[in-house]
């Protein structure tokens, strides 16, 4: 069936330093894939995102890569910041609308 | 413009009650989906309407629930009877575009006891 896998489940950076969160998808009708950002207590928010007839896109410190032959996309934050301490998910659009999500990233960035 | 609503913001129930959630989307957005995370676990599917149509409701778990978006406006999911795998957190989303990027609510912790 559809699945996103997304990995690491944790990841632990010191702040400055970049963090890399990598994803892959099965179904390659998927076009379009955005990234959500879970604050303790809040509601994810979508903080980036990506089609399928672009290989990367940037906005300021984050930025997302999508290889559609190896059904692969990342996320990278650069610089990282405390407050980029969150859950992160990628998803995938399937063929049949239907968003599929991996099972996030819990991301720690020590001041 | 206000985003989207969701209540209560938890809910601490009984196996084998019944509890309602409400979702109110972005005024305007046709396409209202519900989903849930269970701890630790990827945000799951649960169904898509499209205005007051199910347009997908192949993520429901069971026939113990029943999604409802009469007037093509807010939704109601509701669990009869509940049960303790049924806890976690309900999530409703809405979007203009069918399967662009979503505006999620605070979401609904479900917590059967």
């Amino acid at each position: 069936g559809e699945n996103v896998e997304q990995h690491p489940s944790t990841l632990s950076v010191q702040e400055g330093d970049s963090a890399v969160i990598k994803c892959t998808y099965s179904d390659s009708a998927s076009n379009y894939f955005p990234w959500y950002k879970q604050e303790l207590g809040k509601r994810p928010q979508l903080i980036i995102d990506i089609r399928s007839n672009v290989g990367e896109k940037k906005d300021q410190r984050i930025a997302v890569t999508l290889n559609k032959t190896a059904k692969h996309f990342s996320l990278h934050i650069t610089e990282t910041q405390p407050e980029d301490s969150a859950v992160y998910f990628c998803a995938a659009i399937t063929g049949g609308f239907k968003t599929i999500f991996g099972a996030g990233t819990r991301l720690f960035v020590k001041a | 413009e206000a985003g989207v609503t969701q209540f209560p913001s938890h809910s601490v129930i009984e196996k084998g009650q019944t509890v309602t959630l409400r979702c109110d989307p972005i005024s305007g957005h046709d396409n209202l989906y519900w989903y849930r995370r269970v701890m630790g676990k990827e945000i799951k599917f649960l169904l898509h309407f499209v205005k007051e149509s199910k347009q997908d409701e192949s993520g429901m778990p069971n026939n113990r629930f029943l999604a409802e978006r009469t007037g093509g406006t807010y939704s109601t999911l509701k669990v009869q009877p509940a049960e303790l795998e049924d806890s976690g957190v309900y999530f409703c989303a809405s979007s203009q575009i069918k399967g662009q990027g979503y505006t999620f609510g605070s979401g609904t912790r479900l917590t059967v006891v």
